[in-house]
């Protein structure tokens, strides 16, 4: 059975920095693709960032291009988000997901999430 | 960017109904479209692929159609499990935008 368990979140500051962590079991991690999504109280689901299986291939969401960055460590079945230039409109509950395939197939597998709170 | 557009925003229904909610995308994705469902406090749950492909595990009570711009999902005989927030979402091309959500309530 694949899991994910995001860790890493928290209150930070605005303009502050975060790294959040995805540790995944029970699949070949590297061949897969991987995505982050946020949730802000009460809203809806909004697509973060993708990262490939190899981490050569990324996109961003144009809210958080440039503050952003996605990484991943297949020796660590981990993948990351670190996050800078942190704004109250970042605060969300953020979910990783695995992929089906590559980066273009859709999320089969999401983890419990992690919660981002950034005020001061 | 793709927008996607569900309707309704919200929906009440009775334990045993069969509900429809669609999904319409800004332009053509094919049939790159998914479905999640997502109860109070969890995580989203990955229902349906590819428009009409049922994730493995979820009960054949869920069903999708749909390709280009128009999409639904079907779910029958409602159960008082089923009662939670549905959003599609498509993969066509980044970014890969999520519908603003259908709530599902018990009448």
């Amino acid at each position: 059975e694949v899991q994910l368990l995001e860790s890493g979140g928290g209150l930070v500051q605005p303009g502050g920095s975060l790294r959040l962590s995805c540790v995944a079991s029970g699949l070949t991690f590297s061949s897969y693709g991987m995505s982050w999504v946020r949730q802000a109280p009460g809203k809806g689901l909004e697509w973060v960032s993708v990262i490939s299986g190899s981490g050569g291939s990324t996109y961003y969401a144009d809210s958080v291009k440039g503050r952003f960055t996605i990484s991943r460590d297949n020796s660590k079945n981990t993948m990351y988000l670190q996050m800078n230039s942190l704004r109250a409109g970042d605060t969300a509950v953020y979910y990783c997901a695995k992929n089906r395939g590559g980066i273009y197939y859709n999320m089969d597998v999401w983890g419990q999430g992690t919660t981002v709170t950034v005020s001061s | 960017d793709i927008q996607m557009t569900q309707s309704p925003s919200s929906l009440s229904a009775s334990v045993g109904d069969r509900v429809t909610i669609t999904c319409r995308a800004s332009q053509g994705i094919s049939n790159y479209l998914a479905w999640f469902q997502q109860k109070p406090g969890k995580a989203p749950k990955s229902l349906i692929y590819a428009a009409s492909s049922l994730q493995s595990g979820v009960p054949s009570k869920f069903s999708g159609s749909g390709s280009g711009t128009y999409f639904t999902l079907t779910i029958s005989s409602l159960q008082p499990e089923d009662f939670a927030t549905y959003y599609c979402q498509q993969y066509s091309g980044y970014p890969h935008t999520f519908g603003q959500g259908t709530r599902l309530e018990i009448k």
